[in-house]
């Protein structure tokens, strides 16, 4: 079993709409990360999240970490063709490695 | 300030051949580490060097293996190339351990 479970897999809006993506595990976190890779790049860090229901924006991008520090959700209002791209969480493991979860890969179509 | 540097971009190897990939940190950071992404998922950890030492491996076997230089470069191997070690090689640098990490372009590796 994966340690971090991302859904929806895949996801295809149309440009203006509102998202939320769901990152979920049953192992409790001190941090937890979301990063965005685009097609062809590595991972491009967009926010930690340290404190039980602690809620980070980034423009349209909204964060927030479970009060329990298990699970992670990113909401993207008002979606741009811009924002397509694979949305990763990662926690830190024994402070050498990062896990990643499978990804959710979002299309935003103009 | 150049990001980080991975080269090759783009690799095909046969079965059984060995491959070298090689990674550039950004300037000041003394960490780096590999990481293996399959198509659909997400990076798997390889591994992580910190001032030339290794400071964790992940559940990969014995034909991967890996070195950082003096000047915190670093080097990717795999021998007895298979199939599934067909991936996209990742190499992310960071100031220190559990630090945030800058991740390269990548190697996309294929074995045929």
């Amino acid at each position: 079993t994966q340690l971090l479970e991302q859904s929806p897999q895949f996801l295809s809006i149309q440009e203006g709409e509102n998202l939320t993506v769901y990152c979920n595990s049953s192992s409790v976190f001190s941090s937890l990360q979301w990063y965005r890779q685009e097609p062809g790049e590595g991972p491009v860090l967009l926010v930690t999240v340290v404190t039980g229901g602690e809620v980070k924006k980034l423009k349209r991008l909204t964060f927030q970490f479970g009060d329990a520090r298990k699970d992670s959700s990113l909401h993207i209002t008002a979606a741009q063709p811009g924002d397509t791209g694979l949305y990763l969480c990662a926690v830190s493991y024994n402070n050498n490695d990062m896990r990643f979860g499978a990804g959710t890969r979002l299309t935003v179509k103009p | 300030d150049a990001g980080v540097t991975q080269s090759p971009t783009h690799l095909i190897k046969t079965r059984g051949q060995h491959v070298t990939l090689r990674c550039s940190p950004i300037s000041g950071h003394k960490s780096v580490s590999w990481y293996q992404q399959v198509l659909g998922q997400g990076p798997q950890f390889i591994f992580q060097y910190y001032e030339k030492e290794e400071r964790g491996r992940g559940n990969f076997p014995d034909r991967f293996s890996a070195r950082q230089f003096p000047n915190y470069s670093s080097e990717l191997n795999v021998n007895a190339l298979l199939l599934g070690d067909s991936a996209l090689y990742l190499c992310a640098s960071s100031r220190g351990a559990g630090l945030e990490l800058f991740f390269g372009s990548g190697t996309q590796l294929s074995v045929l």
